[in-house]
C-alpha cells in the first residue's frame, strides 16, 4: 500500500530537549516536504527536498533542520524545541514525473513543547 | 509568488444540497491543482488531481474543474451528506513544482 509514515504520532516534550520526527515513503518519490499546521494560519511549509541530498527552506524554517540521505526518508529535527513549535506537523511526498505529481500526506504528528 | 484563495471560508448546509467550493490562484502557469479533504486533527486525503492540460476530474459525487486562464477551480459536491463535513483545501503547483495551499473551506452538512 502506497503510504507516507510519520513517527511519533503524538509527542509531549520539554523546552530544549532535541527530538526527531521521522518520515518515510514507499513510493520512490523524489519530492518530500514538511508542513506545520496551526489554527488560523493554515499549512505552512518548513522545508522541502527535491531529491537525495537536495533540501531547501520553506516559509518557516527557523528552529528546524532536515536531511535527505536516502530517497525514502526525510526526518525533521528540532535541535532545541521551544513552546512556539507546538503544532501539528505533516510530511508529504510526490513524484516529479510529468503527468504525476499527486501529493500524498502522512497522518500527522502532534507535538507539544512544554 | 503564487497566492491561493478559497471562498467561502466556511459553509453550513442541510443534507442533500449540491455544493460548489471555489479556489482561485494568481499565477496561471501551473503544473497541476489538487483538492484535499481534512477531518479535524487528521491528515489530508487527496480527492482529485487535475493536471494543467485537463479541464476536469470526477470521482463519485465529486467533480473538480480547472480554468487556468481565469485562475479558478471549483469543487462540486453532489447530494451532500453529513459525512462530507470536513475542511476542503486546494493546492496549486507551479513552475517551481512547490505546491501552494489555500486556507481551506470548512464545510458542515447537517441532517
Amino acid at each position: 500500500e502506497a503510504q507516507v509514515t510519520q513517527n511519533p504520532r503524538y509527542l509531549i516534550t520539554v523546552t530544549g530537549k532535541k527530538l526527531t520526527v521521522t518520515c518515510s515513503q514507499n513510493m520512490n518519490h523524489e519530492y518530500m516536504s514538511w508542513y506545520r499546521q496551526d489554527p488560523g494560519l493554515g499549512l505552512r511549509q518548513i522545508y522541502y527536498s527535491m531529491n537525495v541530498e537536495v533540501t531547501d527552506k520553506g516559509d518557516v524554517p527557523e528552529g528546524y533542520k532536515v536531511s535527505r540521505k536516502e530517497k525514502r526518508n526525510f526526518p525533521l529535527i528540532l535541535e532545541s524545541p521551544s513552546p512556539n513549535q507546538t503544532s501539528l506537523y505533516f510530511c508529504a511526498s510526490s513524484s516529479t514525473r510529468v503527468g504525476a505529481g499527486e501529493l500524498f500526506f502522512g497522518e500527522g504528528s502532534r507535538l507539544t513543547v512544554l | 509568488k503564487q497566492e491561493v484563495t478559497q471562498i467561502p471560508a466556511a459553509l453550513s448546509v442541510p443534507e442533500g444540497e449540491n455544493l460548489v467550493l471555489n479556489c482561485s490562484f494568481t499565477d496561471s502557469a501551473i503544473y497541476n491543482l489538487q483538492w484535499f479533504r481534512q477531518d479535524p486533527g487528521k491528515g489530508l486525503t487527496s480527492l482529485l488531481l487535475i493536471q494543467s492540460s485537463q479541464r476536469e476530474q470526477t470521482s463519485g459525487r465529486l467533480n473538480a474543474s480547472l480554468d487556468k486562464s481565469s485562475g479558478r477551480s471549483t469543487l462540486y459536491i453532489a447530494a451532500s451528506q453529513p459525512g462530507d463535513s470536513a475542511t476542503y483545501l486546494c493546492a496549486v503547483s507551479g513552475g517551481s513544482y512547490i505546491p501552494t495551499f489555500g486556507r481551506g473551506t470548512s464545510l458542515i452538512v447537517h441532517p
